[in-house]
Parts: structure tokens; sequence; C-alpha cells
């Protein structure tokens, strides 16, 4: 069985402060996203990488950046939070045949 | 410009009912389908992937037409644990996500005893 995780469920950040969400995949996936879902907008891409130490920017990369510094890790970053970007964030891979997998999710409140 | 496209509801139907719905897609060089269900306050799961020559999986029929793009899911005998939101999701799109998968904003359906 395929899993995702992913840090946190749930985050309260304040405005300003970096915060970092963390994915793990432990299918040896070379593909991994980042999306985050907004009710009425459904999800949207924020970043995506099909290799370690490679990133590819999404829809909507702005006020986000990513690192993958080994295979199973994706991670992301908001530099500087802003309220806007409260979300859940959902992290994935991607195995065989275009599948998803998706991890729990991190619901992130920014005050 | 919707590169894919569903009803959001909500589908409110009595249990043991058939219910089916529908998403379209804008470009017609797709090239993989797919229906995932996500529960309230879940990640999205696959459902099921739908092949051209539509396949089913229990109660749970998928369905492609390429003349009119569009894929169908169908529900028979429906349960109460069948109440969630069901996303399309196509690959292939030009133009659309970014690394070509696009998934629709999802159907809600509400299963009532």
């Amino acid at each position: 069985d395929v899993k995702v995780t992913q840090s946190s469920r749930y985050l309260v950040k304040r405005t300003g402060e970096k915060v970092f969400l963390e994915c793990v995949q432990d299918m040896d996936h070379e593909n991994m996203f980042w999306y985050r879902q907004d009710p009425g907008l459904g999800l949207r891409l924020i970043y995506f990488s099909y290799d370690v130490k490679m990133k590819e920017k999404g829809d909507i990369p702005e006020g986000y950046s990513v690192s993958r510094e080994k295979k199973e890790r994706f991670s992301l970053i908001l530099e500087s939070a802003s309220t806007n970007q409260t979300s859940m964030y959902l992290c994935a891979s991607r195995g065989r045949l275009d599948t998803q997998y998706f991890g729990p999710g991190t619901r992130l409140t920014v005050l | 410009r919707k590169e894919v496209e569903q009803d959001p509801g909500p589908f409110n139907v009595p249990e043991g009912a058939t219910v089916a719905f529908n998403c379209t897609y804008s470009n017609s060089a797709s090239q993989s389908f797919f229906w995932y269900r996500q529960d309230c306050r879940k990640e999205p799961k696959l459902l099921m992937s739908v092949y051209s020559s539509g396949n089913e999986d229990g109660r749970f029929t998928a369905q492609l037409n390429r003349a009119s793009q569009y894929i169908s899911l169908l529900i028979r005998d429906s349960k109460l644990s069948d109440s969630a939101t069901y996303l399309c999701v196509v690959n292939g799109q030009a133009g659309g996500g970014a690394d070509g998968l696009t998934f629709g904003k999802g159907t809600h359906l509400i299963i009532q005893p």
C-alpha cells in the first residue's frame, strides 16, 4: 500500500512567519506534487517535481517555494505567510498510469 | 475557460437509488481519465480509472464518450457511505494544469436514508 505522509494535520501560524510543510512517500515515486484546496476553487497545483533537485512551477507558485533533496521527501515553504495562504495543503505522489496518491493534508491557518 | 467541468451539486439521492453524473473536458487530445472520491475533510482517493471501453467495479460504472468529450459515473443501489465529493480528473489537457493533470471541482453527493 502506498503511503504519503504529511508532517502536520493542523497548523496555525502568524502573518510573516516562515512555514515548512513536509511530505514523505514510501513508494519510490519520481513525481511529487503540492496542491492547495479551497472551497469553490477545487485543487490547484502549486509546484511539482519530477526528480531529486528538480522542480517545476504549477499554476499558482507565487508566495511558495519547494525543496526536494531526497527522492522520498518534498517540502513546501511559505517564505512569509499571509492570510490568503490559509488553506488545505495536499501533497501527492504519482505512480503508474497517472494514479495520484494523496497525503492526509495539512490545514494551515494564517492569523 | 473551464477545462474540466462538473455540476457541483449537491445531488440528494435516497438510499438504494441509482445516480449518475457527468464531467465534460475541453481538449479532445486528452489521454487518461479518472474518478476520485473525497470524503469531508479527507484527501482524495482514486475510485476508478475510466477506459475507452467503459469499466465496472461492483456498483460503480464509468464510461467515456470521446465524441461528446465527457466521462460519466453511475452508482447503483446507493449506500449512505457513498456520500462524498466525486472529482473528475483528466490528463493531457493542453493549457490545463501545469503538469497536464487537471482536476474538476467535484460533484457533491448526499445519500439520504
